[in-house]
């Protein structure tokens, strides 16, 4: 199993309605958990980190951890358009401070 | 304040020239970070400066890439005799490790390095 796996989509949803991305990650990382977002020809920008097992809020962005079953989840309420990116999954490998990453969500929002 | 900023943002070079792309953390961030990009890839790490110490360089794809950190600021990554297969965008991220940060890592515009 790769240290993390990421459905690589891609999804697409309507305007106004719930996104929900996924990533379920192997023992060989720790236990912080990060989402960014990645619009095309961009870098990737940090939009959610989560370290304890529920759910954290931040506006319309909900990221879930679920340890127990070792996958982290990102749930975009109201979808907008200017959501429309790649979604990257990512963790902290055990015993070191490097990210590892998912291949990435494809998201479009259609208006 | 200011993010992370990266130079150039593009470099076209021919393959065999030697090439170095800059970083500049945010200020005050003592973990620095270089990923790879490749078109349509996922990020693969290269190497991870604590200060001017690289306590992980696993990444390196191979001798040929080497990186420095001076004054706790600035990085260099140098890739020598370059090679097409180089061709990637590449990203730095810095983190204020130590702190409650928890490992945020904020990452810059990116380098561009394409090889003819």
């Amino acid at each position: 199993q790769k240290e993390v796996e990421q459905n690589s989509g891609p999804l697409s949803v309507p305007e106004g309605a719930i996104a929900s991305l996924n990533c379920t990650y192997s023992d060989r990382v720790s236990q912080s958990f990060f989402w960014y977002r990645q619009y095309s020809g961009k870098s990737p920008e940090l939009i959610m980190s989560i370290y304890s097992n529920g759910d954290k809020e931040d506006g319309r962005f909900t990221a879930q951890l679920n340890k127990a079953s070792q996958y982290v989840s990102l749930l975009i309420r109201d979808s907008q358009p200017s959501d429309s990116a790649t979604y990257l999954c990512a963790a902290t490998q055990g015993g070191s401070e490097k990210l590892v990453f998912g291949k990435g969500m494809k998201l479009t929002v259609n208006p | 304040g200011a993010g992370v900023s990266q130079s150039p943002s593009n470099k076209v070079t021919e393959k065999g020239k030697d090439v170095e792309l800059r970083c500049d953390p945010i200020s005050g961030h003592t973990a620095l970070y270089w990923y790879r990009q490749r078109l349509g890839q996922g990020l693969e790490f290269l190497i991870y400066f604590q200060g001017n110490s690289a306590p992980d360089k696993s990444g390196l794809p191979s001798d040929r890439f080497s990186a420095e950190r001076t004054g706790e600021s600035v990085s260099t990554l140098t890739i020598q005799r370059t090679q097409q297969e180089d061709s990637a965008v590449y990203l730095c991220a810095s983190s204020a490790q130590g702190r409650s940060s928890y490992n945020e890592q904020f990452f810059g515009p990116g380098t561009r390095l394409t090889v003819l």
